[in-house]
C-alpha cells in the first residue's frame, strides 16, 4: 500500500498569516491527490482535487501543488474559520490512503 | 441538492454484524462511484471500501477485507456496508462519500457511529 506521510502533525498560526502543509507519497502517484478540511464533529470537506484544482466554492486562499511524490497545501491569509484539521488522500492505487492529518491551531 | 444520509449504526458485541446504509438523493446515483470512510474516536480518516457506479469494481482496505462487503442498489439510490466479525478496533464514525470522477470525495454523509463492545 502507498504510504502518505503528512507534516507537520500540528502547527500554530495567526489570523492573516499563511501555512504550508506537506504530503509525501511512498511512491509516485502522478497528480492523484486530494486535500480535505475537517472541523470537529463535521464530515470532511473537499478543498483540492487532482493535486492543484480548487473544488468549486472553496476560497482562492487555498492552493495545492505538486506531482509525483511531493505535494503541498498552502493557505494564505488565514481566516478564523480555517482553523481545522487537514488531510491528504491518494487515489492513485487501491487501497486509497490518507495522510495522518495536520491540525492548524490559532496562535 | 446532493444529499447523502447514513444510517444503521449502533452498539454491537465483538464478533457481531451490522449493516450500514447510505441513502442518496439529488443526483443520478448510478453515474457515481461511492466509498466508505471511517474515523476512530480521536483518530484520522481511513478509507475502507469502494464500489463503481455499476457495482462491477469493488475494493477494500486490508483492515476490513474478508469481513466487510460493500454493495449498492441503484434502483433505490442506496449504498450499503455489511460488516461481519466486528472487532473493538472497528469502533468508529462511518461516512459514505461520493466520488467526483477524479477519485476524490465531493459529498459526504453525516456519519454513523458504530461501537463494538461487550
Amino acid at each position: 500500500a502507498i504510504q502518505m506521510t503528512q507534516s507537520p502533525s500540528s502547527l500554530s498560526a495567526s489570523v492573516g498569516g499563511s501555512v504550508t502543509i506537506v504530503c509525501r507519497a511512498s511512491q509516485g502517484i502522478s497528480d492523484h491527490l486530494g486535500w480535505y478540511q475537517q472541523k470537529p464533529g463535521k464530515a470532511p470537506r473537499l478543498l483540492i482535487f487532482a493535486a492543484s484544482t480548487l473544488q468549486p466554492g472553496v476560497p482562492s486562499r487555498f492552493s495545492g501543488s505538486g506531482s509525483g511524490t511531493d505535494f503541498t497545501l498552502t493557505i494564505s491569509s488565514l481566516q478564523r474559520e480555517d482553523f481545522a484539521t487537514y488531510y491528504c488522500l491518494q487515489d492513485y492505487n487501491f487501497p486509497w490512503t490518507f495522510g495522518q492529518g495536520t491540525k492548524v491551531e490559532i496562535k | 441538492e446532493v444529499q447523502l444520509v447514513d444510517s444503521g449504526g449502533g452498539l454491537v458485541q465483538p464478533g457481531g454484524s451490522l449493516r450500514l446504509s447510505c441513502a442518496a438523493s439529488g443526483f443520478l446515483f448510478s453515474d457515481y462511484s461511492m466509498s466508505w470512510v471511517r474515523q476512530a474516536p480521536g483518530r484520522g480518516l481511513e478509507w475502507i471500501s469502494y464500489i463503481s457506479g455499476n457495482g462491477y469494481t469493488i475494493s477494500y482496505a486490508d483492515s476490513v477485507k474478508g469481513r466487510f462487503t460493500i454493495s449498492r442498489d441503484n434502483a433505490k439510490n442506496s449504498l450499503f456496508l455489511l460488516m461481519n466479525s466486528l472487532r473493538a478496533d472497528d469502533t468508529a464514525l462511518y461516512y459514505c462519500a461520493r466520488d467526483n470522477y477524479m477519485g476524490d470525495f465531493d459529498y459526504w454523509g453525516q456519519g454513523v457511529l458504530v461501537a463494538v463492545s461487550s
